[in-house]
């Protein structure tokens, strides 16, 4: 059974163009997070829900939002897509933050290509 | 910045061989995950390590976690074509929420 959903798979947009990518789970977890992992590169963590508190890195750029309205559902939204944004798009849960031994369960990633 | 390096970064070997993988850091971290991750999926996790010399086992698989939690390392023993795929250090700590991961390293076994 599917624990952490993304929709969709695969997503084409064009340069400038918002698209929105969507993530749902079923474990009831606390925390969501949101990484991009471009090809061959390690993911980056881009931001983070613990409940409705949001959690942006430092580096992230302006153009990435995202929404969480309940918690099941978190939302990625770019505003103006880049040629460089063009990625893989990960969304992880973890039912709490703090602890060491908290686990992060991953979706099947979404992935953007950029026109 | 907490920096995880992976080595190596490609491995190609045949059926049946032993390897290893390291994971190695300047910054102590208060967990250390593996994950496996094949083409176009999201990674799947193998195994947390959280105290300082920790040894796991995973069929195949044995996960070290150094004395220092700086470092860790992964042996597979006779390695099989399923074995294949991205293998990706993460830690956790220095207060980040999120996970840190290395660069991974490419697993290709050969039949």
């Amino acid at each position: 059974d599917a624990m952490v959903i993304q929709n969709p798979r695969y997503q084409v947009t064009q340069f400038g163009k918002p698209v929105t990518l969507s993530c749902s789970q079923t474990l009831n977890h606390n925390v969501m997070y949101w990484y991009q992992q471009k090809s061959s590169q390690a993911p980056k963590l881009l931001f983070h829900y613990y409940d409705k508190d949001f959690n942006n890195e430092a580096d992230t750029p302006d153009n990435f939002q995202s929404r969480r309205p309940n918690t099941s559902f978190c939302f990625l939204d770019i505003r103006s897509p880049g040629l460089g944004d063009a990625a893989m798009y990960l969304c992880a849960t973890s039912r709490e933050s703090g602890t060491n031994t908290d686990t992060q369960y991953f979706g099947p990633g979404t992935r953007l290509t950029v026109l | 910045t907490q920096l995880l390096e992976q080595s190596p970064q490609f491995l190609s070997i045949q059926e049946g061989e032993n390897l290893t993988v390291y994971c190695n850091s300047s910054s102590v971290f208060s967990s250390l995950q593996w994950y496996r991750q094949e083409p176009g999926e999201g990674p799947v996790l193998l195994v947390t390590v959280v105290t300082g010399g920790e040894v796991k086992k995973l069929k195949r698989l044995t996960f070290q976690f150094g004395d220092a939690r700086k470092d860790s390392s992964l042996h597979i023993t006779a390695a099989q074509p399923g074995d294949t795929g991205l293998y990706l250090c993460a830690g956790k700590g220095g207060g980040a929420d999120g996970l840190t991961f290395g660069k991974g390293t490419h697993l290709i076994i050969q039949p």
